[in-house]
């Protein structure tokens, strides 16, 4: 099956300091990429859409500023968390839907556990 | 705006028997796609199993299958002889393709923590 994959899995960053996340499909290529944050014991969030090559499509109540998401090619988005705070500590994760692939299909990646201290 | 609710945050299960969890929506759309994803304590995303609401039949996947109910907008998932292995959270989510005008988004509810039991 598709493979999404996330990179870090894990990462402590600073108060003050900005944190890129990665996702990339591995084996196809993606056209819409998602980016949920999920905290303890809660269900998942979508944050946003982005397509390949234009911006991203924010959520409600989400910051543009804050979260830059970029779709640079058809394998790879990228989150950046700027200027983290604590609040900002979460389980990011992205999934992908396949460029001519099945309208409903999702593949998610293994998710980004941040802590900001 | 399509809401999902699924009551029960906690369950659990004896080994080999059967459970079954309950997810109730609320939408105006006629043609859309229902989930059951897991996320195990490894916080992957496993999709379970998938409903085309356009289709009457009930989706079944080995141990898993769905009871959907569309004029009642209940998708209820049943796990027959169940393992230890189904220890996870399962959330129930809703989607409407980009085909049917929609923008593949999925909602999800807030989850059922099941625990299957030795």
């Amino acid at each position: 099956g598709a493979v999404v994959s996330q990179h870090p899995s894990w990462v402590i960053c600073k108060s003050g300091t900005s944190v890129k996340i990665e996702c990339r499909s591995l084996d196809f290529q993606a056209t819409t990429m998602f980016w949920y944050r999920q905290f303890p014991k809660q269900s998942l969030m979508l944050m946003a859409t982005s397509n390949e090559g234009s911006k991203a499509t924010y959520e409600q109540g989400v910051e543009k500023d804050k979260f830059l998401i970029n779709h640079a090619s058809l394998t790879l988005s990228t989150l950046t968390v700027t200027s983290a705070h604590p609040e900002d500590s979460s389980f990011y994760i992205c999934s992908a839907s396949e460029f001519g692939g099945a309208a409903y299909e999702q593949y998610f990646g293994p998710g980004t556990r941040l802590t900001v201290t | 705006a399509q809401t999902v609710t699924q009551s029960q945050p906690e369950m659990s299960v004896q080994e080999a028997e059967t459970v079954t969890l309950s997810c109730t929506y609320d939408t105006s759309e006629s043609n859309y796609y229902l989930f059951w994803y897991k996320q195990p304590p490894s916080r992957q995303m496993i999709l379970v199993i998938r409903q085309e609401a356009y289709k009457q039949q009930n989706a079944t996947e080995n141990r898993f299958s769905v009871n959907f109910q569309k004029a009642a907008k209940s998708f209820s998932l049943k796990i027959s002889d169940s393992q230890l292995g189904d220890t996870a959270m399962y959330f129930c989510a809703f989607m409407k393709p980009l085909t049917q005008g929609g923008s593949e988004k999925l909602v999800f509810g807030k989850g059922t923590k099941l625990t299957v039991n030795p």
